[in-house]
């Protein structure tokens, strides 16, 4: 149980081009998923907090213009990387958090997203 | 404010022999902590977390943490490294922001296990 797909697992784009990745819940209800960048050698960091039937909730420095997010279901979250740039390309990571009340704060990891913009 | 340091950017054991990964944090309230484990390529795997039962956690493949609230630690411990165990760890505390939770990572470790 609590299985989390992305789609695609790879992309390359050009430069100014937009990529929309998804994020599901295979096996339970998400309220809140998020979404988190990692670097090469490096921690994961938090974009944005997507709650179904809301606006996402970005952290510092994290542009929500350039990554936008929807979260039109509770199984289905989807991040826009806008106007791609080289400086974009990264491993994107997604997590959701079961909607059952006694899930606690842990968070189920969708398997990454490998963008590379050209 | 919560935080998390991971003690050691890169661990090297041989097959066979003990694991540490030192792991300490910072929280203003009993936090919620966990161990990950990422294999290339892969997603990321929990391996085990303290929600303030009992401090000493058993988690998958072998592995466990105890709660050291005195030291504020929760280093991840194994008798008996595998060849499969290579991967990198990362060290999670959680928070709350509102009314949601979010984790914090710490830097990772990058476990090394030699035939």
């Amino acid at each position: 149980g609590a299985v989390v797909s992305q789609h695609p697992s790879r992309v390359i784009c050009k430069s100014g081009t937009s990529v929309k990745i998804e994020c599901r819940s295979l096996d339970f209800q998400a309220t809140t998923m998020f979404w988190y960048r990692q670097f090469p050698k490096k921690s994961l960091m938090l974009m944005a907090t997507s709650n179904e039937g809301s606006k996402a909730t970005y952290e510092q420095g994290v542009e929500k213009d350039k990554f936008l997010i929807n979260h039109a279901s509770l199984t289905l979250s989807t991040l826009t990387v806008t106007s791609a740039h080289p400086e974009d390309s990264s491993f994107y990571i997604c997590s959701a958090r079961s909607s059952r009340v006694l899930a606690g704060d842990e968070q189920y990891f969708g398997p990454g997203t490998r963008l590379t913009v050209t | 404010a919560q935080s998390v340091t991971q003690l050691d950017s890169h661990v090297s054991v041989s097959e066979g022999t003990p694991v540490l990964l030192r792991c300490n944090y910072s929280s203003s309230y009993s936090p919620s902590l966990f161990w990950y484990v990422q294999h290339p390529n892969k997603g990321l795997q929990l391996l085990l977390k303290y929600t303030s039962a009992a401090t000493l956690v058993k988690g998958i493949n072998g592995f466990e943490a105890e709660f050291k609230k005195s030291e504020t630690s929760f280093h991840l411990t194994k008798p008996s490294a595998h060849m499969s165990d290579a991967a990198e760890y990362f060290c999670v505390v959680s928070y709350r922001s509102g009314n949601t939770g979010k984790l914090i990572f710490g830097q990772g470790t990058t476990l090394q296990v030699k035939p």
